[in-house]
């Protein structure tokens, strides 16, 4: 069956602006994070929707960064007033409850 | 909170050998530890994991083993092959389904 699928896969960006970003997880999983991956580094955890729940959100960075979930399903992580330092791979996995995490392509974010 | 190191960051193999990657996590309360592994332009895709009430596991070419009391976790690849050639991250959660800590990544590159 299809898998994660995440839009755009990049997004070239003045300093300054705004930014979203879409996941539409794999049909009838619950839960849904959001990871970054600076060049050559790991993933840093950002924030992780459980159903209906409330997120937790522990991972953002800054207050310019935001997600929401709409209707359990598909999620968008919008970051405001860009800096150079967001550009980076922005990744969403989902799961069912409880199960392995299954990751999207990414989004390669550059912000110049 | 929970911090995760892995080594080594590259590692260089013949095909046909064994490739060791080994990393070691901080929180004693972390039970669920995935390896994923990562080809250029993709995201991440699980390879294996294991829980912390069994100390080793095997998929084929692949085993993971874990040290609980030692707070260690190993990827073993026998057999390598040139597909084998990707970026492998560890990682670690309290239980299976929440937010994981990744370790760096391991370049591994297998040569023909």
């Amino acid at each position: 069956g299809a898998g994660v699928s995440q839009s755009p896969s990049n997004k070239v960006t003045e300093k300054g602006k705004d930014v979203e970003l879409r996941c539409d997880p794999i049909s009838g999983h619950t839960a849904l994070y959001w990871y970054r991956q600076s060049l050559g580094q790991g993933l840093e955890f950002l924030i992780y929707f459980q159903g209906n729940s409330a997120p937790d959100k522990s991972g953002l960075p800054s207050d310019r960064f935001s997600a929401e979930r709409t209707g359990g399903s598909v999620s968008t992580l919008t970051i405001q007033r860009t800096q150079q330092e967001d550009s980076a791979v922005y990744l969403c996995a989902s799961s069912a409850s409880k199960e392995t995490q299954y990751f999207g392509p990414g989004t390669r974010l550059l912000v110049l | 909170g929970e911090n995760v190191e892995q080594h080594p960051s590259t590692l260089s193999v013949q095909e046909g050998d064994s490739a060791v990657i080994k990393c070691t996590y901080s929180d004693s309360a972390s039970n669920y530890f995935p390896w994923y592994k990562q080809e250029l332009g993709k995201g991440p895709q699980l390879i294996i994991d294991i829980r912390s009430n069994v100390g080793e596991k095997k998929d084929q070419r692949i085993a993971v083993t874990l040290n609980k009391t030692a707070k260690h976790f190993s990827l073993h690849i026998t057999e390598t092959q040139p597909e084998d050639s990707a970026v492998y991250f560890c990682a670690a959660s309290r239980s299976y389904g929440n937010k994981l800590v990744f370790g760096a990544g391991t370049i591994l590159r297998v040569k023909s």
